[in-house]
């Protein structure tokens, strides 16, 4: 199985503060990757596919790069509705597996 | 709009079963692969098993392989997850989620919003 690691496991941050993650694969999963918010009590919500692909309807405040093995999601402007769980995921192959989380947490 | 709506959780002792359901609908049902991806309390997110859009193929993951069993019925626009010899460490929200593609995609771009799944004596 493909293992996901995130870092950090959580971070503090401030309302317009740039925030970014990162997430590595144990194999090349080449751009088979997304990236997850969850709050808490909600189901997670779908932010980057295919390592850099904004889904719709998501601020262009989010954003993805990486490739291989090495990603990133990055916040460029922190907003109060951001403090959440992110969680990067492959799907290069199964079974999909995910990062283990990283909690974005006010400053 | 584009919804589903799991069902069939609850409380069940161990080495019992329990059915969950998922039904989807403001799409094309038939059209996409499904999933099913649980949490624990307090923990991350562990993908479950995947069917294809026309039930030709179906992925497990190792932990519930032969216990578990993904179905769906496209006639009736919904997702099913027979769940069997239940243990404690399958307590979980158990989250539906659609496939952006017939065969397995990328990504689960819609979920449900889950139902709750409690192994204990």
């Amino acid at each position: 199985d493909i293992q996901m690691t995130q870092s950090p496991s959580s971070v503090s941050a401030s309302v317009g503060d740039r925030v970014t993650i990162t997430c590595r694969a144990s194999q090349r999963i080449s751009s088979w990757l997304a990236w997850y918010q969850q709050k808490p009590g909600k189901a997670p919500k779908l932010l980057i596919y295919t390592a850099s692909s904004l889904q719709s309807g998501v601020p262009s405040r989010f954003s993805g790069s990486g490739s291989g093995t090495d990603f990133t999601l990055t916040i460029s402007s922190l907003q109060p509705e951001d403090f959440a769980t992110y969680y990067c995921q492959q799907a290069n192959s199964f079974p999909w597996t995910f990062g283990q989380g990283t909690k974005v947490e006010i400053k | 709009q584009v919804q589903l709506v799991e069902s069939g959780g609850g409380v069940v002792q161990p080495g019992g079963s329990l059915r969950l359901s998922c039904a989807a609908s403001g799409f094309t049902f038939s059209n996409f692969g499904m999933h099913w991806v649980r949490q624990a309390p307090g923990k991350g997110l562990e993908w479950v098993t995947f069917i294809r859009y026309d039930g030709s193929d179906k992925y497990y993951a190792d932990s519930v392989k032969g216990r578990f069993t993904i179905s769906r019925d496209n006639s009736k626009n919904t997702l099913y997850l027979q769940m069997n010899s239940l243990r404690a460490g399958d307590t979980a929200v158990y989250y539906c989620a659609k496939d952006p593609s017939p065969m397995g995609g990328y990504a689960f771009d819609i979920w449900g919003q889950g139902t709750m799944v409690t192994v204990s004596s």
